[in-house]
């Protein structure tokens, strides 16, 4: 099916540790981006990627890293993890501005 | 500040119709208004978006102001499933498309 898709779903990690999560879409879309969801809060946007090649920072991008490894594929790092960083992770990607966008179902990430 | 006013929740009645209001006064020419829902435990979804003359989908109408200074999604009839935190944000178009998000307005349907 066409859509976002995001790996793994749930992850716990120690603290210091580091992982990627991946997101992929099938839709040739331009535009990619990382979202937080903290519990009973709004998604703050990490980084985002308007084209191939290109990326940006967002509202909370400090602890994060990305990789635009080609049209489909957009990876979050988080180098050494930190509790702060639990959370509930989506994965977007759009056309443009002009099209609705497509969100991941998310990655529930627990640093302990 | 990109964000939108929106309240923070709302309550309806099944089968009835529901006006979710949105402010964006400092909405630019190229800004689109779009709108998502998230029910719970789920990633957002697309319900509808403009530019400036009002639109209908099979899931909802958007009423834009003349001015674009503030719009409306409306759901014609409410279903217990509509239950959810609906977001209205301004996309600018011009700034890598990057959805900012607010609050949200809950909203909750009694039978």
């Amino acid at each position: 099916n066409a859509g976002v898709t995001q790996t793994p779903k749930f992850q716990v990690l120690k603290t210091g540790q580091s992982m990627t999560l991946q997101c992929a879409q099938d839709m040739n879309h331009n535009s990619m981006y990382w979202y937080r969801q903290d519990p009973g809060m709004g998604l703050r946007l990490i980084y985002y990627s308007a084209s191939e090649g290109t990326t940006d920072k967002g509202e909370v991008p400090n602890g994060y890293n990305v990789s635009r490894l080609n049209k489909r594929e957009f990876s979050l790092r988080l180098e050494s993890a930190a509790p702060s960083q639990t959370s509930v992770y989506f994965c977007a990607s759009s056309k443009t501005a002009s099209y609705g966008y497509t969100f991941g179902s998310g990655t529930r990430l627990t640093v302990v | 500040d990109a964000k939108t006013t929106q309240p923070n929740s709302m309550e309806s009645n099944e089968e009835e119709p529901v006006h979710l209001p949105c402010n964006h006064s400092t909405i630019s020419g190229t800004d689109y208004i779009h709108w998502y829902r998230q029910l719970p435990s789920q990633g957002p979804e697309y319900v509808i978006h403009g530019l400036t003359s009002n639109v209908n989908n099979r899931m909802a109408s958007l009423a834009i102001a003349e001015d674009r200074k503030s719009s409306t999604l409306i759901l014609h009839r409410a279903t217990l499933r509509d239950a959810a935190v609906y977001y209205c944000i301004r996309v600018q178009y011009n700034q890598g498309g990057k959805l900012i998000f607010g609050q949200g307005t809950e909203l909750s349907v009694k039978p």
